[in-house]
């Protein structure tokens, strides 16, 4: 389950598995997601968007799920590496051009060689 | 090309001190937006300008204030520090100016412990 108060949410996987990271996002007026990648020491950066009218959009690697009815967003790795290490958090916006993301608790990966 | 960049990397302060962070943004990014990501959270929004102007302001008490300059870099600067103020604040540009120019670049952050 869904730790508390400093422990995030963690996901351990091999070498090459794929992962799946998931994400409830909490207002239905949100019209755009958006997943970043934030690694140790650094600010987040951003991996892949989708919006509100689709429901799946794919990049290198990585696909992003939008399932509007019960609110929730989801990220799948191809072949995870070492490199992907990292907390990811999913962020939401009501768009409107001021684009302000409010970000969810993020969930860290761990990827063992 | 240099990213967005943010001075001083990591920063102590006192109770009741008053800080001052800077961030340059991306060159040609129009729009800053600073946030603080406490430790264990997502970062949380509390400002963002845009062409000099404030375009949004998070929920944040009114000791913490920001300005934008002709150069488009920024300042944030906190009053009266307070122990839950320790954090990491990070700086993000964009190129701004509509929807589909929003996509924000973030930088590394500064770190700002609180004793």
């Amino acid at each position: 389950g869904e730790s508390v108060g400093l422990h995030l949410p963690t996901l351990s996987v091999q070498e090459g598995d794929n992962s799946i990271i998931n994400c409830a996002y909490s207002n239905s007026a949100s019209d755009y997601f958006i997943w970043y990648k934030q690694e140790s020491g650094k600010g987040p950066q951003f991996i892949i968007d989708i919006r509100s009218n689709m429901d799946k959009r794919q990049g290198q690697r990585v696909t992003v799920l939008l399932n509007k009815t019960v609110k929730h967003l989801s990220l799948q790795i191809a072949a995870t590496q070492p490199g992907d290490s990292a907390v990811y958090f999913c962020a939401e916006t009501m768009g409107g051009g001021s684009y302000i993301p409010t970000f969810g608790r993020g969930t860290s990966l761990i990827v063992h060689p | 090309d240099a990213g967005v960049t943010q001075s001083p990397t990591h920063l102590i302060k006192t109770r009741g001190q008053q800080v001052t962070l800077r961030c340059s943004p991306i060159s040609g990014h129009k729009s800053v937006s600073w946030y603080q990501q406490v430790l264990g959270q997502g970062p949380q929004f509390i400002f963002q300008y845009y062409e000099k102007e404030e375009r949004g302001r998070g929920n944040f008490p009114d000791r913490f204030s920001a300005r934008q300059f002709p150069n488009y870099s920024s300042e944030l600067n906190v009053n009266a520090l307070l122990l839950g103020d320790s954090a990491l604040y990070l700086c993000a540009s964009s190129p701004g100016g509509g929807p589909s120019y929003n996509e924000q670049f973030f930088g590394p952050g500064t770190r700002l412990t609180v004793l």
